[in-house]
């Protein structure tokens, strides 16, 4: 399977406590996203790369939750600090150097804070 | 960044022609409009995008009046496993915006 991957698929932890999520975009694609959704909302902009370049994130982004994309390739979200607040479908998608908002997302990273 | 503005559920048969308006009133001259299908505990797919006038492909047709400032997306006979939620989107290459997405329940 080529598509987006995203690990783990569901992820249960205490709150206070750190978690990281990886994402495999499509090869060759250089931009890659981050989203967080939560139940009956559409999926919410956290950050976007180009290759390695931090191009755009939100004001979430500046506080407890980062990303990094250090290769250009994989990339990887942190959430320091869980709250129960937290919990939620955690979205990843890729999109190919050319074309406009076509975006490829994986299945997802399912996060629970008990 | 253009703001979308759809329904937020719409319920129709099995066989029958859906069609989902989206308003997007302050769209840009270098926007694209991108419409994606999401299922339940999965990511969104991409579904059909277009610039102006009308687009089809296997799954879907995306029709745009001249003036840009809506869209509407057609679903020809939809079956059970078009019930999903739908989300139009507007902008140019750079972060994609989904608003609350219409939810289409398709009955037997």
């Amino acid at each position: 399977d080529t598509g987006v991957s995203q690990d783990p698929r569901h992820k249960i932890t205490k709150r206070g406590q750190n978690v990281t999520f990886r994402c495999d975009p499509i090869s060759e694609h250089n931009r890659l996203y981050w989203y967080r959704q939560t139940l009956g909302q559409g999926p919410e902009f956290l950050t976007y790369f180009q290759n390695e370049a931090q191009l755009e994130k939100s004001r979430l982004l500046s506080d407890r939750f980062s990303a990094e994309r250090p290769k250009g390739s994989f990339s990887t979200l942190e959430i320091q600090r869980t709250e129960q607040g937290d919990s939620a479908m955690y979205l990843c998608a890729s999109s190919p150097p050319t074309g406009y908002t076509e975006a490829f997302f994986g299945q997802g990273t399912r996060l629970t804070v008990v | 960044l253009a703001k979308t503005t759809q329904p937020i559920s719409m319920d129709s048969y099995e066989g029958q022609e859906v069609n989902i308006t989206c308003s997007h009133n302050n769209i840009a001259t270098n926007d694209y409009i991108t419409w994606y299908q999401q299922f339940p505990s999965q990511g969104p797919r991409f579904i059909i995008q277009g610039y102006k006038t009308k687009v089809t492909n296997e799954v879907a047709s995306l029709f745009i009046p001249a003036d840009r400032k809506s869209s509407t997306l057609s679903l020809p006979r939809v079956s059970l496993s078009d019930t999903a939620v739908y989300y139009c989107l507007v902008g140019e290459r750079g972060k994609l915006i989904f608003g609350q997405g219409t939810e289409l329940s398709v009955k037997p």
